[in-house]
This record gives C-alpha cells, structure tokens and sequence, in this order.
C-alpha cells in the first residue's frame, strides 16, 4: 500500500531563518507531488507541483521554493522566513484523475 | 471566477437528519470528482470519489455528479456528531487539481 511521509509536524522558527520540509512516499512510482498552505480558518493554497524529477511548477510567487531531487521525495524550502509564511503544510501525491492523499501536514510558526 | 465555489457555511444539521453540501466548477474538462473531510487541525481525508454522472454510494455517503450543470453534491445520511467537519469538494482535469474552500458542518446531538 502507499504511505506519504512528512516532518516535522510542527516547526517554531524565527522571521527570517531558512526553511526546508521533506515529503517522502512509498509504494507508488512517478506519482504527482504537491504542496499546500493552509492558513487557520481557510482553504487550501497550492503552492507548488510536480509531475516528475526536476519539474516544479509554481502557482504562488514568493520566497518559497520546492525540489524534487528524487521519485518520491519533494522538498519545501525558504531562505528566509516572513511572518507570513505561518500555516499548515501539507503535501500530497496522486495520480492523473485519481484522489490525492495528504501527508499529516506541518504547522509553522514564524515568531 | 473561481475554479471551485462552495457554501462556507456553517451548516448545522441535528443528528439523523441529511446534509446536503454542493459544489460547482468551472472548468468544462474537469474529468474526476472528490469530496474530502477535514476535522480541526488534522489533514484532508478522502471519502468519495466520482467519475460519471448520476449518484454514488457508499454506506451513509451519496456523491451526485451532473457534468451538464457542473455541479456536484454531497449527502450524508443519519448525520453523527463524528461528523461535525469541514468538507472540501476538489476536481481535476488532469494533473492540476483544484479544491473549493469547504463548507463546514457541525451536526447537533
């Protein structure tokens, strides 16, 4: 069976230090990858996706950047941090025209 | 023009009664359908899918699916406490995948 792997599952950093979250999958190959951010009380924010190695497409500019470096693994990054960037990550993996399913999520604070 | 519209809500239903939720889309090509539940501060859980149109079954869950309208709903029946969530409907063309910003129900005891 497919399991998604995502960590930390809470994150405390100050504004303007680095970031970087991994999102890893298993049992399943070349699938979709995505990125999301919810903010408290709202819906969901796309923020990047992934078809394959190497190809990131990005919905939202900002100081935000993914990777996928491998299949299954795909990385959320920030040099640095603004307040604004508080909220619950989540990643997800799919198939074409098939569900996605979401890691736990990540929930950020920016103090 | 929003890709997905949903009621935000609250919807507040007492348990044993229906809810009924709705979702409309734009996008004429979208081929697939999901309705996802979100309790508080927990990551989105798929509890339908639909693909063609008419209904889906699934224990108390009924998809509707109406491509011709672009609509799609869904129905909970005996509505449980345990079910006081927010639910996100979502389509996808293809590899690009849009979610509403979910309708929250709260079923009363």
């Amino acid at each position: 069976s497919q399991t998604i792997h995502q960590w930390p599952a809470t994150l405390v950093q100050p504004v303007g230090s680095p970031l970087s979250l991994e999102c890893t999958v298993e049992g399943t190959s070349n699938p979709n990858l995505y990125w999301y951010r919810q903010a408290a009380g709202r819906g969901l924010q796309l923020l990047f996706y992934s078809v394959g190695i190497g190809q990131i497409s990005s919905e939202v500019p900002q100081n935000l950047s993914a990777s996928r470096p491998q299949d299954r693994q795909f990385i959320l990054s920030s040099k640095k941090l603004l307040l604004s960037d508080s909220g619950f990550y989540l990643c997800a993996w799919g198939q074409p025209n098939q569900p996605q399913h979401f890691g736990d999520g990540t929930r950020l604070s920016i103090l | 023009q929003k890709e997905v519209e949903q009621n935000s809500g609250p919807l507040s239903v007492p348990e044993g009664a229906i809810a009924s939720l709705n979702c409309t889309y734009s996008d004429r090509g979208s081929q697939s359908f999901f309705w996802y539940r979100q309790y508080s501060g927990k990551s989105p859980e798929l509890i339908m899918f639909i693909y063609s149109n008419g209904d889906k079954e699934d224990g108390r869950f009924t998809a509707q699916l109406n491509k011709a309208s672009q609509y799609v709903s869904l129905l909970i029946r005996d509505s449980q406490p345990s079910d006081s969530a927010t639910y996100l409907c979502a389509v996808t063309p293809g590899n690009q995948f849009y979610f509403g910003t979910g309708t929250s129900l709260t079923v009363i005891p």
